[in-house]
């Protein structure tokens, strides 16, 4: 079946510091890739998406490349602030199925 | 639009108590879901529903009931509230089942005594 792999937290940054959260996938078909992130005490909200392969999804200083190669979706962002303090999660929905997987989350801590 | 409305947004019971959660969606989306999130769990999914009549039983769905009698609304029904349904209840919605953006609700903090 389908499953979403992330690097566990937490992630504990200063500010302007570079950022990387990994993820890897395993699908069966040709999934959509997502990047939600879940503020404190809020529900998850869409980051960023790529729909297929090559694909750069980017937001609010955010990117991830789709990466069939590697079947990865690595979130970046080259200068992180405070504000970006929450839990992330890499998800997947696969055509062929009714449920999209999520991975575990990874909760970033940006220090001052 | 509103997008996804929760209610309540916390509730405190006892155990043997019962309760519905409430969702609800004004985008017509046909996909609606509702998940549990727990320390250290990620996400889980409790039941999901493709459309208005239609559900289906999720990776955790012991203890909860659901129905869909419209597009709108999803609720979920604690029978007979456990310690161990303390959690935070999502619900989320997309447009189709597959490969669309999840739409989240802002969550239910249950806490059962």
């Amino acid at each position: 079946g389908d499953s979403v792999t992330q690097m566990e937290g937490p992630v504990t940054l200063s500010e302007e510091a570079f950022l990387t959260i990994n993820c890897t996938y395993t699908a069966t078909g040709y999934p959509s890739l997502f990047w939600y992130v879940q503020y404190p005490g809020e529900g998850l909200q869409l980051l960023l998406k790529a729909t297929k392969a090559d694909d750069k999804g980017s937001n609010k200083g955010f990117e991830a490349t789709y990466r069939k190669e590697t079947t990865s979706f690595h979130l970046e962002k080259g200068s992180v602030q405070v504000s970006d303090s929450a839990v992330y999660f890499c998800a997947l929905s696969d055509r062929g199925s009714y449920i999209p997987t999520f991975g575990r989350g990874t909760s970033l801590i940006v220090h001052p | 639009n509103a997008g996804v409305t929760q209610t309540p947004k916390f509730q405190v019971l006892k155990t043997g108590q019962s309760m519905t959660l409430q969702c609800a969606q004004d985008m017509n989306h046909e996909y609606m879901s509702w998940y549990r999130q727990d320390p250290g769990m990620g996400l889980r999914l409790i039941h999901y529903s493709v459309g208005a009549g239609i559900t289906d039983q999720g990776e955790v769905p012991n203890g909860y009931n659901v129905s869909r009698s419209t597009t709108e609304d999803f609720p979920l029904r604690l029978l007979s509230a456990a310690p161990s349904q303390t959690s935070v209840y999502f619900c989320a919605s997309s447009y189709a089942p597959a490969g669309e953006t999840q739409y989240f609700g802002p969550g239910t903090r249950l806490l059962v005594l």
